[in-house]
């Protein structure tokens, strides 16, 4: 089972620099949530996703994007690089909302703005 | 405010000796549910245990188990019998019945040390 799947596993951009990260999950979860995880510090939602063409902020968008197309991929877009967007990028997909529903992750994007 | 805290950076345990992961949490949800999640140096995150704030019993799996004091707002996990591979950071977080978004709210995690 691939369960939720994530690429690049590391990358260094230059600043100014764009990319897109892939995650697909293979779970028809129709909930899907992009979290940044820096240095010492938890995880915190950057976009989200509630179904096939639904996206919304989460506490940190500034610098990124979303699209939602598909109920397997989602997407997640740094426009214009900068050193700040250094950290751990991880992709999640729930089959529900409600409090119980695990949440299950990727392995995760290293990416370094340099 | 923080709505996860974890106020140890770091912990040592001896092997085979049972260590208690502090975590408490602001809500004023009275639905919510609260994970444990375990980071590796690989930096997978590995889903331990989950406790529903209704739930009357605190949650066990394996050696894990939640110490689920609601008055208190605290949900600290247990590990048992300690093992060189739990070495790794272990994230508290929860998930409000309310929040729009049905993402998890994690805290800064604790770095948990196995000594052999």
């Amino acid at each position: 089972n691939a369960g939720v799947t994530q690429t690049p596993k590391f990358r260094i951009l230059k600043i100014g620099q764009s990319m897109t990260l892939q995650c697909t999950q293979d779970m028809n979860h129709n909930y899907m949530y992009w979290y940044r995880q820096d240095p010492g510090m938890g995880l915190k939602l950057i976009y989200y996703s509630v179904g096939a063409g639904i996206t919304d902020k989460g506490e940190v968008p500034n610098g990124y994007n979303v699209s939602r197309s598909t109920t397997e991929d989602f997407p997640l877009r740094l426009e214009l690089a900068a050193p700040s967007q250094t950290s751990v990028y991880f992709c999640a997909s729930s089959s529900g909302q409600g409090v119980s529903y695990e949440q299950y992750f990727g392995p995760g994007t290293r990416l370094t703005v340099t | 405010a923080q709505k996860i805290t974890q106020t140890q950076p770091g912990m040592f345990v001896q092997e085979k000796e049972a260590v208690t992961l502090d975590c408490t949490y602001d809500t004023s949800d009275p639905s919510y549910g609260l994970f444990w999640y375990k980071q590796p140096s690989s930096g997978e995150m590995i889903f331990l245990i989950y406790q529903g704030s209704y739930d009357q019993q605190n949650a066990t799996e394996g050696r894990y188990s939640l110490n689920f004091q609601k008055a208190r707002k605290s949900a600290n996990l247990v590990i048992s019998a300690s093992q060189l591979g739990d070495s790794a950071m272990y994230f508290c977080a929860m998930r409000e019945a309310g929040g729009s978004q049905g993402n998890l709210i994690f805290g800064k995690g604790t770095k948990l040390s196995v000594k052999p």
